[in-house]
């Protein structure tokens, strides 16, 4: 079964402009959750999907969105990008169901925002 | 909310050496799971707990849900040097769909 997958693996953008980045989760998973790390403040939530509806939210400005789709693949958009954004976006896929809520990751998203 | 403080923070040891670090919560946790990451990857599961009490491994690595269901550890033998990597402790928040709270991670140095 293929793993998590995520594009672009690597991405540069200035300050102001906006990004998607996308995720496929494993096959037959319907939770899709996004989480931002940075080396002063480790895995930090972004916000999680499950049947196209946003379940969960973390402590991050409206400047971050996403989406899912009906095949479950996610979106993260970051709009007005700032210096601080600059991270390595994860995403990780779970079943979303059955209170086990295991999730495997994919391999990353490296953002640099000058 | 919940935090989880894992220790220790870094560990240098030489190849063939056993190593152990813990997590501990400020909260009950249901789950327990253990991930390492590698430079520029993400996070790949080692080893998922569901029950307090649980002990299970997977090859040189052990891991145990504590009792009190606000601690767990995890035990690496006989080291070698591709254990190199920072290992995170990580649990769901509680009915918080989709979300896991990380611990703060061990960075493994192995010396060959």
């Amino acid at each position: 079964k293929a793993g998590v997958t995520q594009t672009p693996r690597y991405l540069i953008k200035t300050r102001g402009q906006q990004v998607t980045l996308s995720c496929s989760p494993i096959s037959g998973h319907r939770s899709v959750s996004w989480y931002q790390q940075t080396p002063g403040q480790g895995l930090q939530f972004l916000f999680e999907y499950f049947s196209e509806t946003q379940r969960n939210k973390g402590n991050f400005p409206g400047r971050f969105s996403g989406r899912q789709f009906s095949n479950s693949r996610s979106e993260m958009n970051v709009s007005t990008l700032e210096l601080g954004d600059s991270a390595l976006y994860l995403c990780a896929s779970s079943l979303g169901t059955g209170g086990q809520e295991t999730q495997y990751f994919g391999p990353g998203t490296r953002l640099l925002v000058l | 909310g919940q935090q989880l403080n894992q220790s220790p923070q870094s560990m240098f040891i030489q190849e063939g050496e056993d190593v152990s670090m813990n997590c501990t919560s400020s909260s009950i946790f249901n789950t327990w799971l253990w991930y390492k990451q590698e430079p520029g990857e993400g996070p790949v599961l080692l080893i998922a707990l569901y029950k307090a009490g649980e002990l299970t491994s997977n090859g040189r690595l052990t891991a145990q849900f504590g009792i009190t269901r606000k601690d767990s550890f995890l035990n690496i033998s006989a080291s070698i040097p591709s254990d190199v990597g920072i290992y995170f402790c990580a649990g769901p928040g509680g009915t918080s769909y989709g979300k896991l709270t990380f611990g703060q991670g061990t960075i493994l140095t192995v010396h060959p």
